[in-house]
């Protein structure tokens, strides 16, 4: 069955440190992988979505980046970050059926 | 563009008793998918329902319910008999095409607060 990693589960980073999100999917191959981030009390706003290895599309202009070096896998980056940048991050993949599979969330606070 | 709109950013229910979560929509495209999604307070999306524009009959997914609208671009949810455990952010995706393989736009959510 496939399943979707999402690592770490919460995180508090001082403003201008660097950023690592990473997200991995088991049980599929060349799934499209989907960012998303959740400010508080907000929708979902989609940040990066890949359909390929280093494919990758933005969606909003921002201080993060995405890549995808390997097919099941995606990471969220930011190499200084910003105090606006505190969110709830979410990893999603489209799978066979209808809709995507979320991946259990990343909590960031940037203090 | 896409936009979602959910109207009640709080909703609250007697347990067993029914709610309803309002969705609409504006789209251009003849060729969409509507989905709901619950998130319970520990963050995951949970999938719940969905709905092609061409499908002719309103989906259901046991207690989950969606009475789509066309003309009037509604996709609300119906939760019927609500359980305590149904408590939880619920939110209203639209992607351009049938199968949610392009981008899902998401509204601003409805919380629902299920009371005993």
């Amino acid at each position: 069955s496939q399943t979707i990693h999402q690592w770490p589960a919460t995180l508090v980073q001082p403003v201008g440190s660097p950023l690592s999100l990473e997200c991995t999917v088991e049980g599929t191959s060349n799934p499209n992988l989907y960012w998303y981030r959740q400010a508080a009390g907000r929708g979902l706003q989609l940040l990066f979505y890949s359909v390929g290895i280093g494919q990758i599309s933005s969606e909003v202009p921002q201080n993060l980046s995405a890549s995808r070096p390997q097919d099941r896998q995606f990471i969220l980056s930011s190499k200084k970050l910003l105090l606006s940048d505190s969110g709830f991050y979410l990893c999603a993949w489209r799978g066979d059926t209808y809709g995507y599979t979320f991946g259990s969330g990343t909590r960031l606070t940037v203090v | 563009a896409q936009k979602i709109t959910q109207t009640q950013p709080g909703m609250f229910v007697q347990e067993k008793e029914a709610v309803t979560l309002d969705c609409t929509y504006d789209t251009s495209d003849p060729s969409y998918g509507l989905f709901w999604y619950k998130q319970p307070s520990s963050g995951e999306m949970i999938f719940l329902i969905y709905q092609g524009s061409y499908d002719q009959q309103n989906a259901t997914e046991g207690r989950y319910s969606l009475n789509f609208q066309k003309a009037r671009k509604s996709a609300n949810l119906v939760i019927s008999a609500s359980q305590l455990g149904d408590s939880a952010m619920y939110f209203c995706a639209m992607s351009p095409d049938q199968t949610g393989a392009n981008n899902l736009f998401f509204g601003t959510g409805t919380r629902l607060t299920v009371i005993p």
